[in-house]
């Protein structure tokens, strides 16, 4: 059964860091890109982010509001894939959720509050 | 970027009764490779997003058949045979054909 499960959000205060962990069970990770995406209270679904299998050259790709300011990275040793955010801006509030590359697997979502 | 439109916004549904549920591309999903990478997905309230269609109308496992996916090109239409009360939640279309990936601004469907 595939598992992805969320961790690491937070209250930080603006212009802050923290850094989100999936750790994924279920299927081959070493060979899956994966996705950050996230979702604002109330609001819809917004792609953050992806990161291409080290098969695949191991690159991210960004949405244009979050580069520069964070960071997708794995380690597929433990099936985990990480976002490192910086610069954080109250519109980075929302609950973040990771997802296979296809998406067609989605964890629970862990939440990021931004606020002074 | 890719804009997805959706239409309706909100859709409310007699059981039993057929939802419609359509999204359109600012330009082709047809991706290189002959493939057209536009999916669906269904959030339930209070729950993670789920994948219902994959490449216009590949049901997931586990999707009922009253999920049907189809379209071409720009367009593109999820349908719902007959609505069942497990299936109120927001619906997104979402294309993975180019980055960044964009979804839809979700589709709410709700018994009348």
């Amino acid at each position: 059964e595939v598992q992805l499960v969320e961790s690491g959000g937070n209250l930080v205060k603006p212009g802050g860091s923290l850094r989100l962990s999936c750790a994924a069970s279920g299927f081959p990770f070493s060979r899956a890109s994966m996705n950050w995406v996230r979702q604002a209270p109330g609001k819809g679904l917004e792609w953050v982010g992806r990161i291409k299998s080290k098969s695949d050259g191991g690159t991210a790709d960004y949405a244009a509001l979050v580069k520069g300011r964070f960071t997708i990275s794995r380690d597929d040793s433990n099936n985990t894939v990480f976002l490192q955010m910086h610069g954080l801006e109250t519109e980075d509030t929302a609950l973040y959720y990771c997802t296979t590359g296809a998406a067609d697997y989605w964890g629970q979502g862990t939440l990021l509050t931004v606020s002074s | 970027d890719i804009v997805m439109t959706q239409t309706p916004l909100s859709s409310p549904v007699t059981l039993g009764q057929p939802a419609s549920i359509s999204c359109r591309s600012s330009q082709s999903l047809v991706h290189s490779d002959g493939n057209t990478y536009l999916s669906w997905l269904q959030q339930r309230p209070g729950q993670p997003p789920r994948l219902l269609i994959y490449k216009i109308s590949n049901r997931f496992s586990g999707v009922p058949d009253r999920f049907s996916g189809s379209g071409a090109g720009t367009d593109f239409t999820l349908k719902i045979s007959r609505v069942e009360a497990e299936d109120v939640g927001v619906y997104y279309c979402v294309q993975g054909t180019q980055f960044p990936r964009t979804f839809g601004q979700g589709t709410k469907v709700e018994i009348k």
